[in-house]
């Protein structure tokens, strides 16, 4: 079945530390690709998607490029800023019909200034 | 600025009670998803509707779960009766079927406490 694995955490950086937070997917079919952000006490937040292979999505500085020959999504961004801890979900849908969403666990990412 | 909204954000309930959480989804939005969000499980999905028919409730124990639209302004997700398994953080989350965009808008969540 469909399904995502991301990177445990916590992951603890300094401030302008280089953050990669690995993705990877089992679907079958062409599957979208999203990562959400949740900060404590919120609900989740879209930060970027990618509806087919080789696009690049981007956000906030934040940027993850669909590979389908390696089936991952891996999130990454140059220079984190403490504004930026909190918990990041890869997930992946079915196509574009808006359907379910298949969440990896989350990996918690702390920057200290 | 258009939010998926939640009520209540806290409940705290003793073992065998009814619980009722309210969602109401973004003006215009044909589908809605419930969700739960437990430190062992994760986030799974629970049942999801769109123009207020239920498509997937797979998720949801048919025992005592049960998850309505009565109208296009509100989903409704019931517990009868309660555990203290039931405790998590419910989600609801809307989208429109057929904006380019594919998102789901996520409410702030119910955090459960079943005693």
């Amino acid at each position: 079945g469909d399904s995502v694995t991301q990177m445990e955490g916590p992951v603890t950086l300094s401030e302008e530390a280089f953050l990669t937070i690995n993705c990877t997917y089992t679907a079958t079919g062409y599957p979208s690709l999203f990562w959400y952000v949740q900060y404590p006490g919120e609900g989740l937040q879209l930060l970027l998607k990618a509806t087919k292979a080789d696009d690049k999505g981007s956000n906030k500085g934040f940027e993850a490029t669909y590979r389908k020959e390696t089936t991952s999504f891996h999130l990454e961004k140059g220079s984190v800023q403490v504004s930026d801890s909190a918990v990041y979900f890869c997930a992946l849908s079915r196509g574009s019909t808006l359907g379910r969403l298949y969440f990896g666990r989350g990996t918690q990412l702390t920057v200290w200034p | 600025d258009a939010r998926v909204t939640q009520t209540p954000r806290h409940k705290v309930t003793e073992m065998g009670q009814e619980v009722t959480m309210r969602c109401q989804p973004i003006l215009g939005h044909n589908t809605v998803f419930w969700y739960r969000q437990t430190m062992m499980q994760g986030l799974e999905l629970l049942a999801y509707f769109r123009n207020r028919a239920p498509l997937d409730d797979s998720g949801m124990p048919k025992d005592r779960f049960s998850a309505e639209m009565p109208d296009a302004t509100l989903a409704t997700l019931k517990i009868q009766p309660s555990e203290p398994r039931d405790s998590a953080v419910y989600f609801c989350a809307s989208g429109l079927l057929g904006e380019s965009t594919d998102t789901q808008y996520f409410g702030p969540g119910t955090r459960l406490t079943v005693l």
